[in-house]
């Protein structure tokens, strides 16, 4: 079945770095872009930006820029982000999604809508001395 | 800024009540609004995208509408499971998201 799995639980000292796994399944990784979002304890979703499987071009929102960075192993259809220089309010639930695109005719012409279909379980990220 | 607020923030329903949540839009958006049901501890669940349109699986008790900057999540005959918060997501561009509404047993 169409699954992403990710890695399990860290636990870092601030200032130190984790890579963070999303290893998606069940269907062709390069046709459809990875998106992260986080979540901090007890608060909503944050997108965090993605990656197109199929360049390896990466987008991130304007709150994560520097520290933070998506990969990809194609040959594994992996994701990965690495988060540089923790923080203590890095401590989050980071998920992986699949961003799937639907096409909808309303009218004449096409409409394209994308969405998070495919979720992770989440990977907990705790930072902490 | 696009902003996404969602109302109310939480609510307490009963089982078997019509439940309404509320998402504005801060600019026009036409129909691109997805919403999503997450439960304590677990990740989110696409319910429904392009504002109106039931992802596969998901039961018909749900539906949504509305265009523009103004869209509802309607839950009619709340079950059990549906206990839970509910985000809406805006999908045009780059996602944003609302803050969420957490729907609790009265």
């Amino acid at each position: 079945q169409v699954q992403l799995v990710q890695s399990g639980s860290e636990l870092r000292k601030p200032g130190a770095s984790v890579t963070l796994s999303c290893k998606a399944s069940g269907y062709t990784f390069t046709a459809y872009t990875v998106i992260w979002v986080r979540q901090a304890p007890g608060q909503g979703l944050e997108w965090m930006g993605w990656i197109h499987t199929n360049t390896g071009n990466p987008t991130y929102a304007q709150d994560f820029t520097g520290r933070f960075v998506f990969s990809l192993d194609t040959s594994i259809s992996t994701a990965y982000l690495q988060i540089s220089s923790l923080k203590a309010e890095d401590t989050a639930v980071y998920y992986c999604a699949r961003e799937v695109e639907y096409q909808l005719l309303f009218g004449e012409n096409p409409n394209y809508y994308h969405a998070m279909d495919v979720w992770g379980q989440g990977t907990t990220v705790i930072v902490s001395s | 800024d696009l902003q996404m607020t969602q109302s109310p923030s939480s609510l307490s329903a009963s089982v078997g009540d019509r439940v309404t949540i509320t998402c504005r839009a801060s600019q026009s958006m036409s129909n691109y609004l997805n919403w999503y049901q997450q439960k304590t501890g677990k990740a989110p669940k696409l319910l429904i995208y392009a504002a109106s349109t039931l992802q596969t699986g998901v039961p018909s008790r749900f539906s949504g509408s509305g265009s523009g900057t103004d869209f509802t999540l309607t839950i009619n005959n709340l079950q059990p499971e549906d206990f839970a918060t509910y985000y809406c997501q805006h999908s045009y561009n780059t996602p944003v998201f609302g803050g969420g509404t957490k729907v609790e047993i009265k």
